[in-house]
This record gives structure tokens, C-alpha cells and sequence, in this order.
């Protein structure tokens, strides 16, 4: 089993759908948590950043994290089709110098 | 701020062959992180530095692979022989320079296919 699993997808909305992208972790030592967005044939860039649990809103995305469920999750509103990227979450510990990143999801907005 | 730069941004070479792939980080950032994207692994950390120095290296597959970072601008990635399976994407990130290090910036990528 690995330390993050994520839904490959692909996950096909409609422009203007509220997107929800998860993650489930199993190392408890995980504190602080990211998602990355990833277009086609580029780097991925970092997208969101949080520590611990809660919420963290940055326009129209936002990053929840539920430490005691193990779970992550990033929140789009109004998406357009120009959020069309595969999304990977990453997590690391108190070190903070390693990073563990899921699969990745990739989503599609058709307008 | 011209990013993390990758070369080659694409790279085939036939079996057996030597191939080297080259990163500048960030100035100023202090780890440099060597990556490998495939649709089977997705991202896998192979190897980061810290001021030059090779910290972890337990991602590196095998002896076939090897990296340097001879100075804090430059850093180099080496499969000598190359393989099929090593085909995938290749990254370069680097974090930093006051920021928490695993705000990681990456660069572009360089496409390996061996023939």
C-alpha cells in the first residue's frame, strides 16, 4: 500500500462545477500538506499549502485537511477549462525536507 | 526570476548509452531535489542535496545511477547504462533560501526516451 493513494481520474466536469480533488495518507507523521498543479508536459507548481489540520481558501480553490481521518482534500469553485491539469497532493513531516506525492488526479473542464 | 532550468528539455539515446542530464536551481536555495515522473510511479524522489552536499540517496534505483552537484549552481543527473525502463520524465526542483524546503519549485523537465 503506499503512503498516499489519489484517484488517477480522469475526472471530466462541466465549466463552472465545484470540484473536489482527495487524497488519504497512512503515516501519521505527515504535518504539513500541499497540492501541486501539473499541466500537460510542464513542471508541477505549487498550488496550496497547509499545516495541520483545517482550512486554508486562496480565490476560488481551497485545501482542507482532516488529520484525524487521514484525508485532504482541495476544493475548486466556478471551474474553467484552463484548470485542466492533473493535481497532485504532497505531504511531509517536521524534517520537511522530503516530500511524499500521490498519484495524481487529472481533471478535465470542458466549456 | 528565471525558475529551476532543465537541459535537455528531451533526450533519446539507444540502450546502452551514457546519458546526462543537467539542472540549475534557484539562486540563492540551498537543497536541490532530482525526480522521476512515470504514468506506472508517478513522482518518485531519487536523490536531494543540501549546500552541495548528497543527503538522501535511497531513491536512486540502482548503481547505474549517479548525481553531482559540484557547486551551488549546478547539478548533474548520470545513467551510464542507460535502459528502456529508465524512460520517464525527469525532474529538477529546489527550495529554500529562508523559505520552508518543502516549498519546492520545479523546473520544466527533461523527457528521457531509450531506444
Amino acid at each position: 500500500q503506499k503512503e498516499v493513494e489519489q484517484d488517477p481520474g480522469p475526472l471530466s466536469v462541466p465549466e463552472g462545477a465545484i470540484v473536489s480533488l482527495n487524497c488519504t495518507y497512512s503515516n501519521s507523521a505527515f504535518q504539513y500538506f500541499m497540492w501541486y498543479r501539473q499541466y500537460s508536459r510542464k513542471g508541477p507548481e505549487l498550488l496550496m499549502y497547509t499545516y495541520s489540520s483545517g482550512n486554508k481558501e486562496d480565490g476560488r480553490f481551497t485545501a482542507q485537511v482532516d488529520k484525524s481521518s487521514k484525508y485532504i482534500s482541495l476544493f475548486i469553485r466556478d471551474s474553467q477549462p484552463s484548470d485542466s491539469a492533473t493535481y497532485l497532493c504532497a505531504m511531509s513531516g517536521n524534517a520537511g525536507n522530503m516530500l511524499t506525492f500521490g498519484g495524481g488526479t487529472r481533471l478535465m473542464v470542458k466549456p | 526570476d528565471a525558475g529551476v532550468i532543465q537541459s535537455p528539455r528531451h533526450e533519446v539515446t539507444e540502450m546502452g548509452q551514457e546519458v546526462t542530464l543537467r539542472c540549475k536551481p534557484i539562486s540563492g536555495h540551498d537543497y536541490l531535489f532530482w525526480y522521476r515522473q512515470t504514468m506506472m510511479r508517478g513522482l518518485e524522489l531519487l536523490i536531494y542535496f543540501n549546500n552541495n552536499v548528497p543527503i538522501d540517496d535511497s531513491g536512486m534505483p540502482e548503481d547505474r545511477f549517479s548525481a553531482k552537484m559540484p557547486n551551488a549552481s549546478f547539478s548533474t543527473l548520470k545513467i551510464q547504462p542507460s535502459e528502456p525502463r529508465d524512460s520517464a520524465v525527469y525532474f529538477c526542483a529546489s527550495s529554500g533560501g529562508g523559505v520552508r524546503t518543502d516549498t519546492q519549485y520545479f523546473g520544466p523537465g527533461t523527457r528521457l526516451t531509450v531506444l
